[in-house]
């Protein structure tokens, strides 16, 4: 079946570290995907997303490309802060059903 | 606009009790789910409805009820609540359609329920 596989966490990084988080999928068809981001005792909140091979998404200095020949989305921002602390997680939807990743906790320090 | 809006924030229960959690939206979506998310697990979909008087099943419907009669409101029935179903629960929608912006959900704040 459909699934998300991303990186495990937690990970740690000093203010200004480049980031990238993996995300790898398995999908019959042409998925969607997305980056959602957690902030600690809130929902998820859309981050980014890509709707087919090739497309970047951005945004707040986060990207991440669709790769069909991977069946990769890596998310990546080249100067974390300390505002950037929160759980990152990878998802696809493919026609009704989105599935998730497992989520990496990400926490930066000054 | 309150966006997606979920209670109780937080409930605990005994195994066997029943309980219901409710999901609102004000924003004339189509679309609304339910997941529950634990530790290790990401998110996994309960059930999803794709209008009024329309529900399915996800993931994990398993020990879960869903009813849909009014676009706004998507409540989630747990009958015989059991320890497996501690988790925190959270209630999504989106408009239902094509195109980039439709694909979009917006989730609620979540409900945390511990079952002893």
């Amino acid at each position: 079946g459909d699934s998300v596989t991303q990186m495990e966490g937690p990970v740690t990084l000093s203010e200004e570290a480049f980031l990238t988080i993996n995300c790898t999928y398995t999908a019959t068809g042409y998925p969607s995907l997305f980056w959602y981001v957690q902030y600690p005792g809130e929902g998820l909140q859309l981050l980014l997303k890509a709707t087919k091979a090739d497309d970047k998404g951005s945004n707040k200095g986060f990207e991440a490309t669709y790769r069909k020949e991977t069946t990769s989305f890596h998310l990546e921002k080249g100067s974390v802060q300390v505002s950037d602390s929160a759980v990152y997680f990878c998802a696809l939807r493919t026609g009704n059903q989105f599935y998730f990743g497992t989520g990496t906790s990400l926490t930066v320090i000054p | 606009n309150a966006g997606v809006t979920q209670t109780p924030k937080f409930q605990v229960l005994k195994t066997g009790q029943s309980m219901t959690l409710q999901c609102a939206q004000d924003m004339n979506h189509e679309y609304m789910s339910w997941y529950r998310q634990d530790p290790g697990m990401g998110l996994r979909l309960i059930h999803y409805s794709v209008g009024a008087g329309i529900t399915d099943q996800g993931e994990v419907p398993n020990g879960y009820n869903v009813s849909r009669s009014t676009t706004e409101d998507f409540p989630l029935r747990l009958l015989s609540a059991a320890p497996s179903q501690t988790s925190v629960y959270f209630c999504a929608s989106r408009k239902q359609g094509r195109g980039i912006t439709g694909w979009e959900q917006y989730f609620g704040p979540g409900t945390r329920l511990t079952v002893t």
